[in-house]
């Protein structure tokens, strides 16, 4: 089942803070976060396993509550890079049998 | 250059014809997944298949179907083609269960 994300959308402005949210129905193994540009490929922004870890890359974090089904990607200060779709991953089971579904995604832009 | 190779970049086709996609993962990653983009529905996980052998399936239509040929490579299939098949299809690649690698994407239209 398709997980969902809040909000479809977010404009900020430089150096503004925002925060994605993802929750899923099912019980998770793993949380995965990409961010596309338009016209290109989705990009892998982290990978969170089950243990309610949070991790961090650059001004770009993330936390996974196992219990809650639900993860949440942190962007501080943000850059006009950070523009894009997020689209959080989960996966229901490890091992090589793996179904890694896709939210609908959650456009941030940011302007000047 | 995320190291996966999806052939061709655009397909435009018509109804009713078939279609292959194909798509060369990144040096030895064994899993390779098909995805669905269109506008209203985001990333639609089709299919993953693990050094040849299929693990994972999801809201694949029977029109289309899906292998992982020796050496890594796999092509999807997609017949019988209709116009709300026009979409972007990824294809990623993975060593395992780690992060995806995805392809630039193939643009299909059916006119």
């Amino acid at each position: 089942q398709q997980p969902v994300q809040s909000p479809q959308a977010v404009i900020l402005r430089e150096g503004e803070d925002a925060v994605i949210n993802c929750s899923s129905s099912k019980a998770l193994y793993s949380v995965h976060w990409y961010r596309q540009k338009h016209g290109e490929a989705p990009v892998f922004l982290m990978i969170l396993l089950k243990g309610g870890e949070q991790k961090g890359h650059d001004k770009i974090s993330a936390s996974f509550n196992e219990k809650k089904q639900q993860s949440s990607l942190y962007l501080t200060a943000s850059q006009l890079s950070y523009s894009g779709t997020y689209f959080c991953g989960t996966g229901s089971s490890g091992g090589s049998n793996y179904k890694l579904t896709f939210g609908k995604g959650t456009l941030l832009t940011v302007n000047p | 250059d995320s190291g996966v190779t999806q052939t061709p970049k655009h397909l435009i086709t018509a109804t009713g014809q078939r279609v292959t996609l194909r798509c060369s993962p990144r040096s030895g990653d064994l899993s390779v997944y098909w995805y669905q983009q269109s506008l209203d529905q985001g990333l639609q996980f089709l299919i993953q298949y693990y050094n040849g052998e299929e693990r994972a399936k999801g809201n694949i239509l029977e029109r289309f179907s899906a292998q992982q040929f020796p050496d890594l490579h796999s092509e999807l299939n997609l017949s019988s083609l209709e116009l709300g098949d026009s979409a972007l299809y990824f294809c990623a690649s993975s060593p395992g269960n780690e992060k995806l690698f995805f392809g630039s994407g193939t643009q299909l239209s059916v006119l």
